[in-house]
């Protein structure tokens, strides 16, 4: 089976911009989670998905948003891009028909890596 | 919110070696995880531990949720066990949010 595929992989914004990430779930997973990685933050929650609903979040502004679609991949948007949201985005899907985050396996995209100027 | 603490932040061992990883969190948890991310950014989920012991090959770690802690052992490292390893903890309460730790940064020499 393919991985976790996350596009584009690099992307370089300006302030104010806006932009949207994509993540493919490994084919038969429903569940899709969101995560920043920054040197000073380290790894945050952003939020997962399951069945096309936010099923948890994690504290961060309502500039930072998601979905997910009926083929369970998912895309996040971040409107009006601060310095601060440059980071690493990964998304990690989870099997099983429940795929709850904690009791099954979760599996890692590569990340996009947002460049924001 | 909780709090969670790794310990060491830098660990450098000879290929070989034994090591001990340190996760204390401050308030109760119903779920707590080990991952390790590679040199090349990679996050790789090790265990799914919110209480007891568990086994996965050179790799174990345990949970004492009473004292609030976790340790991750690994045993025998090798040169591809480099990296950083998080733990990140889960709580009932504020959405299921998710708090990692800052991450040891492991480094085995050859």
């Amino acid at each position: 089976k393919a991985g976790v595929t996350q596009t584009p992989r690099y992307l370089i914004k300006t302030r104010g911009q806006q932009v949207t990430l994509s993540c493919s779930p490994i084919s038969g997973h429903r569940s899709v989670s969101w995560y920043q990685q920054t040197p000073g933050q380290g790894l945050q929650f952003l939020f997962e998905y399951f069945s096309e609903t936010q099923r948890n979040k994690g504290n961060f502004p309502g500039r930072f948003s998601g979905r997910q679609f009926s083929n369970s991949r998912s895309e996040m948007n971040v409107s009006t891009l601060e310095l601060g949201d440059s980071a690493l985005y990964l998304c990690a899907s989870i099997p099983g028909l429940l795929g709850i985050r904690g009791t099954d396996t979760q599996y890692f995209g590569p990340g996009t890596r947002l460049t924001v100027l | 919110g909780i709090q969670v603490e790794q310990s060491p932040p830098d660990l450098i061992l000879q290929e070989g070696a034994n090591s001990t990883l340190r996760c204390n969190f401050s308030d109760s948890v119903n779920n707590l995880q080990w991952f390790h991310q590679n040199p090349w950014g990679q996050l790789i989920n090790l265990f799914y531990i919110p209480s007891g012991t568990k086994q996965n090959g050179r790799l174990s770690a345990t949970t004492v949720a009473t004292e609030r802690y976790s340790l991750l052992y690994i045993s025998s490292s090798q040169t591809t066990d480099s990296g950083v390893y998080f733990c990140a903890v889960e709580t009932f309460y504020n959405n299921n949010d998710m708090r990692f730790g800052a991450g040891t940064r492991l480094t085995v020499k050859p």
